[in-house]
Formats: structure tokens, sequence, C-alpha cells
């Protein structure tokens, strides 16, 4: 059981927009910012989005995020069919000493 | 260029203790800011961080887990080692360590990982 609350899959056909959410409470996502990571099976997850709507160099304007209250949204526009993976958000949760926490992960399919 | 390898054995057997290091290049554990984690994922299933170090040698543990976890760091190796003990068939995982950095607000995520190392527990 995950502390931050993913769908388990979402799907999209090439050129779709596709929108992934992540709900958490006031001790992790209400109070720290949201980090979203890519994870294509079998490698290393890859950091997509940080301090909830900023790209690291050379991911593609593509992958968008937003957070309001205790939910946070990655969004995928132009969808393409390398997206196909497995996508997971993390926040800082100040409670218990503090943990970080991850959301239980999305399959994201292209159709 | 920041990178992260991890290391240690394949196969442990229940009850031994596990010990892994990350060995990294490209940045300093002594620079204010920076961070080096544990992160573990059994087959099929989700991300669960495990531990943090910083800078500062600050230690951080997983609530669930503190009982279990030692990390410490060797700066002038660049080296953070992780030990985990009463090692059980449901440790089976890939074991990732990450460098963890701070945006101008002092926020910090998790940008660069390694590529990972499996880990199974079995007699």
């Amino acid at each position: 059981q995950s502390v931050l609350t993913q769908p388990p899959s979402a799907s999209g056909t090439p050129g779709q927009r596709v929108t992934i959410s992540c709900s958490g409470s006031s001790s992790n996502i209400g109070s720290n910012t949201v980090n979203w990571y890519q994870q294509v099976p079998g490698t290393a997850p890859k950091l997509l989005i940080y301090s909830n709507n900023q790209r690291p160099s050379g991911v593609p304007d593509r992958f968008s995020g937003s957070k309001s209250g205790t939910s946070a949204s990655l969004a995928i526009s132009g969808l393409q069919s390398e997206d196909e993976a497995d996508y997971y958000c993390a926040a800082w949760d100040d409670s218990l000493n503090g943990n970080w926490v991850f959301g239980g992960g999305t399959k994201l399919t292209v159709l | 260029q920041v990178t992260l390898r991890e290391s240690g054995p394949a196969l442990v057997k229940p009850t031994q203790t596990l010990t892994l290091t990350c060995s990294f290049s490209g940045f300093s554990l002594s620079t204010s800011g920076m961070c080096v984690s544990w992160i573990r994922q059994p087959p099929g299933k989700a991300l669960e961080w495990l531990a943090f170090i910083d800078w500062d040698d600050d230690k951080y543990y997983s609530t669930s887990l503190k009982t279990r976890l030692t990390i410490s760091k060797d700066t002038s190796k660049n080296q953070v080692v992780l030990t985990m003990t009463n090692m059980d068939p449901v440790d089976t995982a890939t074991y990732y360590c990450a460098r963890i950095q701070r945006d101008q607000y002092y926020y910090y995520y998790m940008d660069v990982w390694g590529k990972g190392t499996t880990v199974t527990v079995s007699s």
C-alpha cells in the first residue's frame, strides 16, 4: 500500500494528451514538492519533473507537472510510442521523522 | 557527468546481513546540499525508499526498516555503504542508489540514479 495514490494504468493513442494523477496528504504533497520519474521496464528510473513543475535538461517540453493542494499531476502531450513506461510520483513526507514516499506507479500504454 | 554504480552480492541467505556499496563520480558528498539515497524495487512492484545520508553526515531511514538499516559514507573514496540485517526472501529486489540535490528553495529531489543491482534472498 503506497502512501501516494496513483491510478495503476493509463493509455492513449499517438499524438494524444494524457494525464496521470498522484494523491497524497498534508504531510507530503501538501507541504513539500513533487517529483516524477519514468521507468522503462528493465531500466532505472529517470527524473522527468522535479519541484512540481521543473524539467531537467534534456526532458522534452511535452512533459509537464502541476500541483494543487494535496494532489499533483503529470501531463504528457503529443504522446509517442517511446513514452510507454511506468511513471512514479514521489515526495518527502514530514511525518514519522521524515520519509521519502512514492506512488504505486502508473503503467502507461500507447495504443 | 554524474554517475552512480551499485555493487554487492547477487544472492544472500535468509538471516544474513546484506552490504551494498554505491560508488559515484561527478560530484562530492562533502558539497553542501548533496546527499545519496538508497531505494529498492521488488520484482513487479513499486519503488520503496530505504535511507539517505547527507553532506553533513546526517542519516535518515525508512521508518518501517530503520531497525535493520545502517548507512555510511567514505567521502575520500566517493562511496556510500548500506547494510541491511536479517535478510528475508521478501527483501528480494533491485537496489538502486541515487543522488539527491536541492533546488533554490531547498526542496530536495533524487536526480541521477544508478542502474541498480539485483539481490535475491534464498537458502
